[in-house]
């Protein structure tokens, strides 16, 4: 298992509500980049959070917005829920700029009712 | 584009045989193509990765071929395993070097 940790594992929410997912890296890793994985799906990039800044977006609406903490931990926020946000969500630590190998957290599943 | 391309999404094979999932890429200056297996509820694991500077890597009984000529990448595994049942996952960096995954492939091995 890698050293990457999220949490909760699971969450139900309803539509029209805030939510918070939290992903802690693998130590020494300073890049985390935030996935969106539908049943059935490959991941879906969402955004790269390096050194504490946004460094690149994938193709998500501006209610998916994101933090990262000095000690390279991560947080994604989803405003106003809808139906097809429901999905597995999963973070993944990279050992900094110029790496390509990434390490998957066990995932957040999200269920909007 | 960024698209990363997999076939098929779905593979049965006979237990001990060999199993080959393709993927192509759109972005010729993309230089680092993983393959990750996702087994039922849990997470994606890497299980092999290759650079653009060598065109085969072997790793016991699983490999990955690259053609970057047409912009095409192969996993292979040979004598496989019940095991060996997951979803696998391929991907490649954009033009923004953010790693983009293909759709996946199920592969089923049959007894």
């Amino acid at each position: 298992e890698t050293g990457v940790t999220q949490s909760p594992t699971h969450l139900i929410k309803t539509r029209g509500q805030q939510v918070t997912l939290r992903c802690s890296s693998q130590s020494g890793h300073n890049t985390v980049s935030w996935y969106q994985q539908a049943l059935g799906q490959g991941p879906q990039f969402i955004f790269q959070y390096y050194r504490e800044e946004e460094n690149g977006r994938g193709n998500f609406p501006p209610r998916f917005s994101g933090l990262q903490f000095p000690n390279y931990s991560s947080e994604l926020n989803v405003n106003a829920l809808e139906l097809d946000d429901s999905a597995l969500y999963l973070c993944a630590s990279t050992l900094g700029q110029g790496a390509y190998e990434q390490y998957f957290g066990p995932g957040t599943r999200l269920t909007v009712t | 584009g960024e698209n990363v391309e997999q076939h098929p999404s779905t593979l049965s094979v006979q237990e001990g045989d060999s199993a080959v999932i393709k993927c192509t890429y759109s972005d010729s200056a993309s230089n680092y193509f993983p393959w990750y297996k996702q087994e039922l509820g849990k997470r994606p694991q890497l299980i092999i990765d290759i650079r653009s500077n060598v065109g085969e890597k072997k790793d016991q009984r699983i490999a990955v071929t690259l053609n970057k000529t047409a912009k095409h990448f192969s996993l292979h595994i040979t004598e496989t395993q019940p095991e060996d049942s997951a979803v696998y996952f391929c991907a490649a960096p954009n033009r923004d070097d953010k790693i983009i995954f293909g759709k996946g492939t199920r592969l089923h091995i049959l007894p």
